[in-house]
């Protein structure tokens, strides 16, 4: 079966800019996350997606971080403006109901200048 | 916030040696599991250990679980230069597929 696809893989932007990622999760797959890996740091959980409802929000900062799962399928987070505190790795994993294994994505590395 | 610790922080052993690394929590779990993660790519998952159960294994890994005392370990035997990776503990918080990971330990595996 094919993994769960992020794009970009890498992103440079300079701060108060907006940038976007993109997730898609394994078929057939309901809950979906955003993670954020900053450097030397296990993930910290952003957000979880049941289907396009949220179930977990109370990690991600509102007042520049987005997030929607239009459809239960593919999902975007968005940052705007951005801060240098941003740089860090956003990995996008998706869960079945086989079990609580998570399965994750490349993720997207933020350069934030 | 982190839920677990692990230690060491990073660990340097030659090809053909065991790799122990060690997890340690803070409140009560259904399960724990362990990941792996090569540099710049996403997670990998290793084995999950329930709440009841005190050792599994799976093929070259060894985990235990002791949830007296919150901690739980990971051993690789015989490593290999594959083997080289951060490797991450994982707990689900208020029985929901929520996870939180612990701050991870650097395994370098010489040739």
């Amino acid at each position: 079966e094919a993994g769960v696809a992020q794009s970009p893989r890498y992103k440079i932007i300079e701060k108060r800019q907006s940038v976007a990622f993109w997730c898609n999760p394994i078929s057939g797959h309901a809950t979906l996350y955003w993670y954020q890996q900053i450097l030397g740091q296990g993930p910290k959980l952003l957000i979880q997606f049941q289907n396009n409802g949220v179930v977990d929000d109370s990690q991600l900062p509102k007042d520049r971080f987005s997030a929607e799962r239009l459809k239960g399928v593919d999902s975007t987070l968005k940052i705007q403006p951005a801060k240098l505190e941003d740089s860090a790795v956003y990995l996008c994993a998706s869960s079945g109901n086989r079990g609580p294994r998570q399965f994750f994505g490349p993720g997207t590395r933020l350069t934030v200048l | 916030s982190q839920q677990g610790e692990e230690d060491p922080q990073a660990l340097s052993i030659q090809e053909g040696e065991n790799a122990t690394m060690n997890c340690s929590y803070k409140t009560s779990i259904n399960n724990l599991q362990w990941y792996r993660q090569n540099s710049g790519r996403g997670l990998v998952h290793l084995i999950l250990i329930r709440s009841n159960e005190r050792e599994k294994h799976s093929g070259r890994l060894r985990v235990t679980l002791d949830t007296s005392k919150k901690s739980s370990s990971l051993l690789i035997t015989a490593s290999r230069a594959a083997d080289t990776a951060s490797y991450f503990c994982a707990t689900d918080v208020d029985n929901t597929d929520k996870l939180i990971f612990g701050t991870g330990t650097r395994l370098q595996v010489f040739p």
